[in-house]
């Protein structure tokens, strides 16, 4: 098993640029989520998906969207990039107690 | 809204010394999660705790649930330099979601061998 793979690794983009960081696990998992992290502010929770063709807001959803079209993928996108956008993604999965959790994707907005 | 207020923020300790770090909520939680990053990596689980009371351990690691379940603590016994890296705990308040967990802030361990 892969666990969660996450890409791209890292990313740069300009301020309004769209693009779309990818998700997918290979556990069967039903619970899926993203997390952006930024110093002295822990992991804060973007969106996240009780299962294929549904989703819900996090804490920070303005300026993010997500799908799940299938139970293994969970694409996250920037409509519109910001500086403020600046930091680590991660996507974690799980079946209802420990989190999976991929690498990462280290995104900057200039 | 719900949060999960975890202290301190940083802990400079000598290896071979202890290290505890805690979490609270003005909530009550359904369960409480801790998980370990390493610098560069991404968190890795390490307990979840779920009954009032609960106190689990794992080697070295000491993992506590409050009676009221509005706090946690994770305690480190005779530090090591494998033990360096940021340590959170992550709650789940009561009818949410398995997929939806509240990070505390992470407490920064640096062990000085």
């Amino acid at each position: 098993n892969a666990g969660v793979t996450q890409t791209p690794k890292f990313q740069v983009l300009k301020t309004g640029q769209s693009m779309t960081l990818q998700c997918a696990q290979d556990m069967n998992h039903e619970y899926m989520s993203w997390y952006r992290q930024d110093p002295g502010m822990g992991l804060r929770l973007i969106h996240y998906s009780v299962g294929a063709g549904i989703t819900d807001q996090g804490e920070v959803p303005n300026g993010y969207n997500v799908s799940r079209s299938t139970t293994e993928d969970f694409p996250l996108r920037l409509l519109s990039a910001a500086p403020s956008q600046t930091s680590v993604y991660f996507c974690a999965s799980t079946t209802g107690s420990e989190q999976y959790f991929g690498p990462g994707t280290r995104l900057t907005v200039t | 809204g719900q949060q999960v207020m975890q202290i301190p923020q940083y802990q400079h300790v000598q290896e071979g010394e202890d290290f505890t770090t805690y979490c609270n909520s003005s909530t009550t939680l359904s369960n409480i999660q801790w998980y370990k990053q390493r610098p560069g990596g991404h968190p890795v689980f390490l307990i979840q705790l779920v009954k009032s009371g609960e106190v689990k351990k794992q080697k070295r690691l000491t993992f506590q649930f409050g009676e009221a379940k509005k706090n946690s603590s994770l305690h480190i016994t005779a530090t090591q330099t494998t033990d360096v890296g940021t340590y959170f705990c992550a709650g789940i308040f009561g009818g949410t979601s398995y997929g939806k967990l509240t990070f505390g802030q992470g407490t920064i361990l640096t062990v000085h061998p």
